[in-house]
């Protein structure tokens, strides 16, 4: 399995821009997971789907983010408009249900830098 | 919600000594807490995880600790090598059948020295 796969890996936009990050999870994982991630504020959970139904949005920060899960392989991440303070490391994750629901599998991660 | 902080922020060590970092937690239900690695520029990866019915893992130079009466839980690090060189989180969840929300520690970052 190629893992948790993330696209694009770098983005550099400028303010006011849509801005769309995408995740592929593990096949056969139930859980997906949206992280943000800077200095300041450490690694925060955005949002997580279960079974491609959003469970928990209460990280998202503002309604200018959403997040999508259409089916068990994909789902986005979309910022619009961007501003400069999104700028961060966006990783997607996945975990399987089961006795490994606990076993969290991060990609790659996205680096977003908005002008 | 739980909450999870971590100690210290930042810590030096020479290669072969040890190293603890240290996390609290809030909530006295949640019931797993893992440990995930970060290199620099890499994705946080899973190393070594306890669950809240044993005291003490351990994986080799890495272990675990748990206190559940103080709600505090510790990673350590014996014979500490340049490649632990990393930021380390802690985090904790409870496990439910609905719900696999962990919070993050703030993140320790680990230089070992030569």
């Amino acid at each position: 399995d190629a893992g948790v796969i993330q696209s694009p890996r770098h983005e550099v936009t400028e303010m006011g821009q849509e801005v769309t990050l995408r995740c592929k999870p593990i096949s056969g994982h139930d859980y997906l997971f949206w992280y943000r991630q800077t200095m300041m504020r450490g690694l925060e959970l955005l949002i997580y789907f279960n079974n491609n139904v959003p469970i928990d949005d209460s990280g998202m920060p503002e309604d200018r983010f959403s997040a999508k899960m259409p089916n068990a392989s994909f789902s986005t991440l979309k910022i619009q408009p961007s501003e400069p303070r999104d700028s961060a490391v966006y990783f997607c994750a996945s975990s399987p249900s089961g006795t490994m629901i606990q076993t969290q599998y991060f990609g790659p991660g996205t680096r977003l830098l908005v002008l | 919600g739980e909450n999870v902080e971590q100690h210290p922020s930042t810590l030096s060590v020479q290669e072969g000594d040890s190293a603890v970092i240290k996390c609290t937690y809030s909530d006295s239900a949640s019931n797993y807490f893992p440990w995930y690695k970060q290199e620099l520029g890499k994705r946080p990866q899973l190393i070594i995880d306890i669950r809240s019915n044993v005291g003490e893992k351990k994986d080799q130079r890495i272990a675990v600790t748990l206190n559940k009466t103080a709600k505090h839980f510790s990673l350590h690090i014996t014979e500490t090598q340049p490649e632990d060189s990393a930021v380390y989180f802690c985090a904790a969840i409870l496990l439910t059948g609905g719900g696999n929300k962990l919070t993050f520690g703030t993140g320790t970052q680990l230089k070992v020295e030569l």
